[in-house]
């Protein structure tokens, strides 16, 4: 993608609340992946999910699940019952055209309150 | 298990000090990067190689430097001449990055004192 966008720089959420976090991506390729990394306390990036373009099926792993809409751009992530060890950081990304390096979002501070 | 390796995972600099920053994968990965995350801040690419002894410009080389002599290393130099080095560095690596994203490793924190 040219750019991703995350406008949500901070959410919080009482615990076993749903939260969803929005991406939306620009992007002149016509197939392409989309991936989501959740960056704990300790630093680390951890890497959630990819997507590719042609699939739009929504995705579900457990309590997360992913919603990919072409029509709108966007590829948000839905945490359902949060827990307090869902506080994190969450960047969206996307290859960059020509593939060389992803191209990330500023990245979502999700902070779940016990 | 094959992974990243980034060391030390603390590391204390002096004002007017180079420092050298380890990254190091046993995965096989033809590319390699170095971010830098300010304090609430995203990731800022640095450097990027994608094959052994090339490499390019991020975002934010000035006051960098990185070698690329080995497939499984990509260690990265603060020098003087970056007049803000505490941060957060993150080293990653990738096979294909248009079907495959980043590993990452676990990072190091760089302090001027």
């Amino acid at each position: 993608a040219q750019k991703v966008t995350q406008a949500q720089t901070e959410i919080s959420v009482v615990e076993k609340e749903d939260v969803t976090l929005d991406c939306v991506y620009e992007t002149r390729d016509t197939t392409y992946y989309l991936f989501w990394y959740k960056q704990p306390p300790s630093g680390e990036l951890v890497f959630l999910i990819r997507r590719n373009s042609f699939d739009e099926q929504n995705e579900i792993s457990g309590r997360y699940s992913w919603n990919f809409q072409k029509s709108t751009s966007s590829f948000n992530f839905t945490i359902t019952a949060s827990q307090v060890v869902d506080s994190a950081v969450y960047f969206c990304a996307s290859p960059n055209f020509g593939n060389e390096k992803l191209t990330f979002g500023t990245g979502t501070r999700l902070t779940i309150i016990p | 298990d094959g992974g990243i390796t980034q060391s030390p995972k603390y590391l204390f600099r002096k004002e007017g000090q180079n420092v050298t920053l380890s990254c190091e994968q046993n995965l096989n990965h033809d590319a390699m990067y170095w971010y830098r995350q300010d304090p609430g801040q995203g990731l800022r690419l640095i450097y990027y190689s994608q094959i052994v002894n090339d490499f390019q410009k991020g975002d934010i080389a000035e006051g960098y430097s990185v070698s690329r002599e080995k497939k499984e290393s990509f260690p990265l130099t603060v020098t003087s001449a970056q007049k803000n080095p505490t941060a957060f560095y993150l080293c990653a690596s990738s096979i294909m990055v248009s079907d495959y994203g980043y590993t990452f490793g676990s990072g190091t924190r760089l302090t001027v004192v």
